[in-house]
């Protein structure tokens, strides 16, 4: 099984900064990587898929890059309501592995 | 838009089966591109991927849960189903039903909000 080892645990922050998140895989899950945002009570909302592609709706504040085993998602200018858990998945390899994730909090 | 909601009991006995129900709205479950999957949370934990179905009813399952769980299509009702059987307390979780998008690298790009089960006597 492919292990998504997400970082940091958790990561605070104040409106306006830089949120960088890293997703490490434990062999190459080459691009297939995406990245959701789940915040308390509701269910993962796609954000970014392939590793790099904003899904539909998805504010360009939100960026994603990397490929093979190192994956990062930035959020370039941290809103209010961007508090949540970022989790990360890969489908490259068998089974489906998502990570740990990552709370963001806003200070 | 397609949406998909989940149904079905929320307290299941131990060693009983959970049996949940995804009906898809706005959209065909037939349409290919597309597979219909579960996944669950355990509280205040992170997301376990079940398995999946395409339109064509060729199944996919998470090798850790395969031998309890059946994913199974109605396109009669644009629905799909899950059951997983002989559960225990491990498998008190919040349940979603998401589909897959080919078109997005295999992302889930749609879920549904999620029913919890609680297994207890």
């Amino acid at each position: 099984e492919t292990v998504l080892t997400q970082s940091p645990a958790t990561l605070s922050l104040s409106p306006g900064e830089r949120a960088t998140l890293s997703c490490r895989a434990s062999q190459s899950v080459s691009d297939y990587l995406a990245w959701y945002q789940q915040k308390p009570g509701q269910a993962p909302r796609l954000l970014i898929y392939a590793a790099s592609n904003r899904a539909t709706g998805i504010p360009a504040r939100f960026s994603g890059r990397g490929s093979g085993t190192d994956f990062t998602l930035t959020i370039s200018s941290l809103e209010p309501e961007d508090s949540a858990v970022y989790y990360c998945h890969q489908r490259y390899k068998w089974p489906l592995t998502f990570g740990g994730g990552t709370k963001v909090e806003i200070k | 838009q397609v949406q998909l909601q989940e149904s079905g009991p929320g307290l299941v006995k131990p060693s009983q089966t959970l049996s949940l129900t995804c009906t898809v709205s706005g959209g065909s479950i037939n349409s290919g591109g597309y597979y219909w999957s579960w996944i669950r949370q355990h509280p205040g934990k992170g997301l376990e991927w079940i398995g999946y179905i395409y339109y064509t009813a060729n199944t996919y399952y998470n090798p850790s849960l395969k031998s309890r769980v059946t994913i199974s299509l109605d396109t009669s009702k644009n629905q799909f189903s899950l059951r997983l059987s002989s559960v225990t307390a491990a498998d008190t979780a919040v349940y979603y039903c998401a589909r897959v998008n080919h078109l997005l690298s295999d992302a889930f790009d749609i879920w549904g909000q999620g029913t919890m089960v609680t297994v207890s006597s």
